[in-house]
């Protein structure tokens, strides 16, 4: 596609119930981030896909998340059981593997909202 | 960890007027980058930096890499309306895969 495509654009869930969020990425960007932000504040890493692979999941809050990606392309990040703290927008990016300063595309983000 | 402080964090100001964004670290970035954002949307790609004490110019807005690449700023000239926004710089450090850790971000209100 035309550019990082994350899907649903808002979900709203219960308390433990476990979610799922999709990510898109631009097609041959080989790496590919998922962050978190809340309230408007900076991004929080949570980790990062080479092709298939994630050498970096650092930022995964707890073992309620985990994610996957499958044919170097679409990507899922799983939240088991959910908490109201895990509310937030959820980010996801893709580049170019090589270069200094590579630039990362963003999509517009999933809304989740733990009630 | 890299932790990036950006400072100020809020920042309401009258069109016309000059404003900087700072952002500092105590960590050694080998290139240095700014995002804006607007509400709904992920942050884009505004500059990258490399070299320590590097400048660039984006029309009204300057960006400055520090001299040992520890921090940064963002100046906008005259800042018109459509600046408003969470300005994020993003620093990546040298070796594996350029981990890219973001700022706690800026967000400027620009009114007319």
């Amino acid at each position: 596609g035309a550019g990082v495509s994350q899907s649903p654009s808002n979900k709203v869930t219960e308390k433990g119930k476990d979610v799922e969020l999709r990510c898109d990425p631009i097609s041959g960007h080989t790496a590919l981030y998922w962050y978190r932000q809340s309230l408007g504040q900076g991004l929080e890493f949570l980790i990062y896909f080479q092709g298939n692979s994630a050498p970096d999941k650092s930022g995964l809050p707890s073992d309620r998340f985990s994610a996957e990606r499958t044919g170097g392309s679409v990507s899922t990040l799983t939240i088991q059981r959910t908490q109201q703290e895990d509310s937030a927008v959820y980010l996801c990016a893709s580049s170019l593997t090589f270069g200094t300063g590579k630039k990362l595309f963003f999509g517009s983000g999933t809304q989740l909202s733990v009630l | 960890t890299q932790l990036l402080e950006q400072s100020p964090q809020f920042l309401s100001i009258q069109e016309g007027e000059n404003l900087t964004v700072y952002c500092n670290s105590s960590s050694v970035f080998s290139s240095l980058q700014w995002y804006r954002q607007e509400p709904g949307e992920g942050p884009v790609l505004l500059v990258t930096v490399v070299t320590g004490g590097e400048v660039k110019k984006l029309k009204r807005l300057t960006f400055q890499f520090g001299d040992a690449r520890k921090d940064s700023s963002l100046h906008i000239t005259a800042a018109q309306p459509g600046d408003t926004g969470l300005y994020l710089c993003a620093g990546a450090v040298s070796g594996g895969y350029q981990k890219v850790t973001f700022g706690t971000g800026t967000k400027l209100q620009v009114i007319p």
